[in-house]
């Protein structure tokens, strides 16, 4: 089936514009995560989606990053006032997601391609 | 100190080599361990889940030991479409978001 897709895959702002990622998780899905991965480094945690709870946004670096998932599916991340450091693979990420924290209910996170962000 | 430390290599091993990987993670309440595979300019991939028992797929062993913190990834008979890098995964007690490594470059040479 359809594995998770973001859009665009790329994307060239300046400096000062707003920007907004777009994914889309697989169907039924309903646990959706927010990453970036800056060059050389390892994935960052941004903020996590579960059906209609409210999101962990602990991850998100300022309050320029924002996300929202309507509907428990598509989710958009939204970059305010974009700087030359927020320049990254933005990734997304879905899952069915565990009953508890254990590792025996862990369910894998399948990522999309990425929305490779160049901010000048 | 990052919560999930790797050595960012990069290993070149010639085919058929054994390499292995370490990790450590800092935070003693992690509760689930993988090794994600990243292919270059891809997305990550899961490769397999490590538990404290270790486990095996194929060429590839993966262990745990919780009381040093302490994950590694075993790959024998390395293959040319092994070249990649390797990310140690933790999830952070009861947080359900994935802690990654920085990663391990891996590339074998005919």
């Amino acid at each position: 089936g359809a594995g998770v897709s973001q859009s665009p895959s790329n994307k060239v702002t300046e400096k000062g514009k707003d920007v907004e990622l777009r994914c889309d998780p697989i169907s039924g899905h309903t646990a959706l995560y927010w990453y970036r991965q800056s060059l050389g480094q390892g994935l960052e945690f941004l903020i996590y989606f579960q059906g209609n709870s409210a999101p962990d946004k602990s991850g998100l670096p300022s309050d320029r990053f924002s996300a929202e998932r309507t509907g428990g599916s598509v989710s958009t991340l939204t970059i305010q006032r974009t700087q030359q450091e927020d320049s990254a693979v933005y990734l997304c990420a879905s899952s069915i997601p565990g009953t508890s924290g254990g590792s025996s209910s862990y369910n894998e996170q399948f990522f999309g391609p990425g929305t490779r962000l160049t901010v000048l | 100190r990052k919560e999930v430390e790797q050595d960012p290599g990069p290993f070149n091993v010639p085919e058929g080599a054994t390499v292995a990987f370490n990790c450590t993670y800092s935070n003693s309440a992690s509760q689930s361990f993988f090794w994600y595979r990243q292919d270059c300019r891809k997305e990550p991939k899961l490769l397999m889940s490590v538990y404290s028992s270790g486990n095996e797929d194929g060429r590839f062993t993966a262990q745990l030991n919780r009381a040093s913190q302490y994950i590694s990834l075993l790959i024998r008979d390395s293959k040319l479409s092994d070249s990649a890098t390797y990310l140690c995964v933790v999830t952070p007690g009861s947080a359900r978001q994935l802690t990654f490594g920085s990663g391990t470059q891996l590339t074998v040479l005919p």
